[in-house]
């Protein structure tokens, strides 16, 4: 199985700061990865497919980067709606698997 | 409006089954692949189980392999998760999400419901 390191775990930051997100793969996925937001009691949403490509109706201010084993999930400026958990998943082989998740909360 | 949405939740004891139905409105149901993920509570997200459009090529978790069934029927634009031999661990909140490649993978995400595993 591919394993999927996503760190931090946790992350304080304060409205309008710029924050990265990272998942390392164990062995390479090409571009099959996309970036989920949970809010508590809800659904997953997916932001990032494609590891670059940015989902109909997601702000422009989030944005992902990578291709391989490295990825990156950006918030250029954090508005109080994105405090939220943050998951990677890889689709490139089956099982598909998460990152362990970033919890994001206000500083 | 795409939507998929679950039923079927419930308390059960171990040793016990269920059923999780998702039903699928606003899109082609025959023509997308779909999944169950599951999170169990304060927990990350985990799959669970896939199955191809045509319901010709099934995957499992190791953690579920044996113990639940995926199936679909398309003419009825609902998907199934069968769960036998439930355990404490199964406790969780299951989604079905659709698609498992390109733009349309674990695109669209169903509500949840939850299954408590207790005695």
């Amino acid at each position: 199985d591919i394993q999927m390191t996503q760190s931090p775990s946790s992350l304080s930051a304060s409205v309008g700061d710029r924050v990265t997100i990272t998942c390392r793969a164990s062995q390479g996925i090409r571009n099959d990865l996309g970036w989920y937001q949970q809010k508590p009691g809800k659904a997953p949403k997916r932001l990032i497919y494609a590891a670059s490509s940015l989902q109909s109706g997601v702000p422009s201010r989030f944005s992902g980067s990578g291709s391989g084993t490295e990825f990156t999930l950006t918030i250029s400026s954090l508005q109080p709606e994105d405090f939220a958990t943050y998951y990677c998943l890889q689709h490139n082989s089956y099982p598909p698997t998460f990152g362990q998740g970033t919890k994001l909360e206000i500083k | 409006e795409v939507q998929l949405v679950e039923s079927g939740g419930g308390l059960v004891q171990p040793g016990g089954s269920l059923r999780l139905s998702c039903a699928a409105s606003g899109f082609t149901f025959s023509s997308y692949e779909m999944n169950w993920v599951r999170q169990a509570p304060g927990k990350g997200l985990e799959w669970v189980s896939y199955i191809s459009s045509s319901g010709s090529t099934i995957y499992y978790a190791d953690s579920v392999k044996g113990r639940f069934t995926i199936s679909r029927d398309n003419a009825k634009n609902s998907l199934y998760l069968q769960m036998n031999s439930l355990r404490a661990e199964d406790t969780a909140v299951y989604y079905c999400a659709r698609g498992d490649y390109g733009e349309d993978a674990f695109d669209i995400w169903g509500q949840g419901t939850m299954v408590t595993v207790s005695s």
